[in-house]
């Protein structure tokens, strides 16, 4: 089974700032089945990125995708207020469904 | 709009069963699959189970070991989730999270989840 890590655990920055958050896989991902997710206390996830680098509908252009093989990361430009959030990477397919544990985007 | 409203959560004791219920509305649900998610408190996701749209074909996550049976009907526009055997470690916020496709394995809708508290 394919794991996902995360990193960092908690990134904090200030609005307007660049964050880039670290998705690994144990081994090479073949497909392009990688998502990205935000969740906010409280809240259910929402979807980000799919296909590595795919904005999901109504998806600010300030986020990004990118990444191949075992290296994926997500790349939000210009932090706003409401992006500070909890975020996951998650493979999905017939193959494995697994999450990544997190990261944890806080205000500095 | 899509929505997903689940219900059917609640304590139960170890041993115990539940079924949880994910009505949908808001789009056509008979031509897309269906997933549950999980979520044990202050901790991440956990993919549970999918079904496909027609609900012939359904997948769970190895740690369940066959306790957890996913259902849907699709006249009814409803997803199911029965849990036996349950145990403590399977307190979570449950969410019903749809497809992005008839055949998708990609989630792109959740539900507000229902919390299931498993505890004697």
């Amino acid at each position: 089974e394919i794991v996902l890590t995360q990193s960092p655990g908690t990134l904090s920055l200030s609005p307007g700032e660049r964050a880039t958050l670290s998705c690994r896989a144990s081994q090479s991902i073949s497909s392009n089945y990688l998502a990205w997710y935000q969740q906010t206390p409280g809240q259910a996830p929402r979807l980000l990125i799919y296909e590595i680098s795919t904005r999901a509908t109504g998806i600010p252009d300030r986020f990004s995708g990118s990444g191949s093989g075992t290296d994926f990361s997500l790349t939000i430009s210009r932090l706003e207020p409401e992006d500070f959030a909890v975020y996951y990477c998650q493979l999905y397919g017939s193959s494995s469904r697994t999450f990544g544990q997190g990261t944890k985007l806080e205000i500095k | 709009e899509v929505q997903l409203v689940e219900s059917g959560g609640g304590l139960v004791q170890p041993g115990g069963s539940l079924r949880l219920s994910c009505a949908a509305s808001g789009f056509t649900f008979s031509t897309y699959t269906m997933n549950w998610v999980r979520q044990a408190p202050g901790k991440g996701l956990e993919w549970v189970s999918f079904i496909s749209s027609s609900g012939t074909y359904t997948n769970y996550a190895d740690s369940l070991k066959g306790r957890f049976t996913i259902s849907r009907d699709n006249a009814r526009n409803s997803l199911y989730l029965h849990m036996n055997s349950l145990r403590v470690e399977d307190t979570a916020v449950y969410y019903c999270a749809k497809g992005a496709g008839s055949k998708s394995w990609l989630i792109d809708y959740w539900g507000q989840g229902t919390l299931v508290s498993v505890s004697s």
